[in-house]
């Protein structure tokens, strides 16, 4: 069966710390994979998303990056942080017409 | 521009009683999908039900049903013999890009949803 890992679950980090998160997928091939951020009690904002390896389509213009490495491995990176970038950050993954499945999440807090 | 909208931040449904959620989108995407996801105060995102823009009935999974018309854009999520456990956010979310193969995800603001004892 398919899975995704999400990892850390909770992050606290300092302003202009680096960040990375990373999230994998198992259990299927060539997924499409997505990154999310959710400002609390708020909706979730499409940020990266990829159809295959090395091919990264930014959705909104920010501090952050993305890449993939591997197949199935979507990483969430910054070189500074700022405290907007504060928030829930989700991994998601689809193949085709699917519905998306969701990591657990990581909460970022920037301090 | 917004391509989902959720007009309602907040709901509050009685115990038993049925509740409609709130969804428009736009698109010009010919195929698209529509979904919701339930999101307890968790964080997961729980998928309920999935309409595609070509299916010609409203989908249904156990207590939830999509009122989806197609002519005004709408996907309404209807929850019959509400629980406490349905107290979420909820979210619509469209999956658009089917043609161009990129299969983005959209999703709204959510509405909050409390079910009264």
């Amino acid at each position: 069966s398919q899975t995704i890992h999400q990892w850390p679950a909770t992050l606290v980090q300092p302003v202009g710390s680096p960040l990375s998160l990373e999230c994998t997928v198992e259990g299927t091939s060539n997924p499409n994979l997505y990154w999310y951020r959710q400002a609390a009690g708020r909706g979730l904002q499409l940020l990266f998303y990829s159809v295959g390896i090395g091919q990264i389509s930014s959705e909104v213009p920010q501090n952050l990056s993305a890449s993939r490495p591997q197949d199935r491995q979507f990483i969430l990176s910054s070189k500074k942080l700022l405290l907007s970038d504060s928030g829930f950050y989700l991994c998601a993954w689809s193949v085709a017409r699917r519905k998306a499945f969701f990591g657990q999440g990581t909460r970022l807090t920037v301090v | 521009a917004q391509k989902i909208t959720q007009t309602q931040p907040g709901m509050f449904v009685q115990e038993k009683e049925a509740v409609t959620l709130d969804c428009t989108y736009d698109t010009s995407d010919p195929s698209y999908g529509l979904f919701w996801y339930k999101q307890p105060s968790s964080g997961e995102m729980i998928f309920l039900i999935y309409q595609g823009s070509y299916d010609q009935q409203n989908a249904t999974e156990g207590r939830y049903s999509l009122n989806f018309q197609k002519a005004r854009k709408s996907a309404n999520l209807v929850i019959s013999a509400s629980q406490l456990g349905d107290s979420a956010m909820y979210f619509c979310a469209m999956r658009e890009g089917l043609i161009s193969g990129t299969y983005k995800y959209i999703f709204g603001t959510g509405t909050r949803l409390k079910v009264l004892a």
